[in-house]
């Protein structure tokens, strides 16, 4: 039901690079800022980069975003075991006028 | 230190009333809204609604408006969701989440309210 598209799952090995994808359209992405969401298993969702490429305080910097035309993008470079864990993308939709999240990808550490 | 604290978990019946509460602390409450978002293994993250507990402003997702029911209180510093009567498909879990303004993302989480509704 979720209007913005993600890969179900992604893997890498310790120290590996790994990217996720957030496809939308021009109601939302395409429009606004997407921002990225990181729920660790059992709790609450932690927000990781918003407006595109901007990261919290206290967010490593192996954490990065990006955004080009419909697509928003997140990259965990130097994979770490702590960063299995499921991933939302998340934008305001102009057509639907309110937040949308993205159907999530689900990390995991080989 | 912020913290968004929400109350235990529910089980219920279709057809019953429900609240649950979110309470702040570690900031100004009344300076920050605070939206819900329903968790479920089918639906993934879903944005309810979020309100301005300065002035009890309420805007709902349009898949929500009429379902359920948003309010606060700066007295006690807790915002509050609310159903008239369930039904098998509201169970979930909930979170409450503080934002800074009414069209900002949220910086921090409740913990998370788990919902079960049995038919």
């Amino acid at each position: 039901q979720s209007v913005l598209t993600q890969p179900p799952s992604a893997s890498g090995t310790p120290g590996q690079r790994v990217t996720i994808s957030c496809s939308g359209s021009n109601s939302n992405i395409g429009r606004n800022n997407v921002h990225w969401y990181q729920q660790l298993p059992g709790a609450a969702p932690k927000l990781l980069i918003y407006s595109n490429n901007q990261r919290p305080s206290g967010v490593p910097d192996r954490f990065s975003g990006s955004k080009s035309g419909t697509s928003g993008s997140l990259a965990i470079s130097g994979l770490q075991s702590e960063d299995e864990a499921d991933y939302y993308c998340a934008a305001w939709d102009d057509g639907l006028n309110g937040r949308v999240f993205g159907t999530g990808t689900q990390v995991t550490v080989l | 230190e912020v913290q968004l604290v929400q109350s235990g978990a529910e089980v219920k019946k279709s057809g019953e009333s429900l609240k649950i509460s979110c309470k702040g602390s570690g900031y100004t409450f009344s300076s920050y809204w605070i939206g819900w978002v329903r968790q479920t293994p089918g639906k993934g993250l879903e944005w309810m609604g979020i309100i301005n507990p300065h002035d009890s402003d309420a805007r709902y997702s349009p898949s929500f408006q009429g379902q359920v029911t948003i309010s606060a209180d700066t007295s006690i510093s807790t915002a509050y969701l609310q159903w008239s009567s369930l039904r098998a498909s509201d169970t979930a879990r909930y979170y409450c989440a503080r934002a800074y303004l009414s069209t900002s993302w949220p910086d921090y989480w409740g913990q998370g309210t788990l919902v079960t509704v049995s038919s």
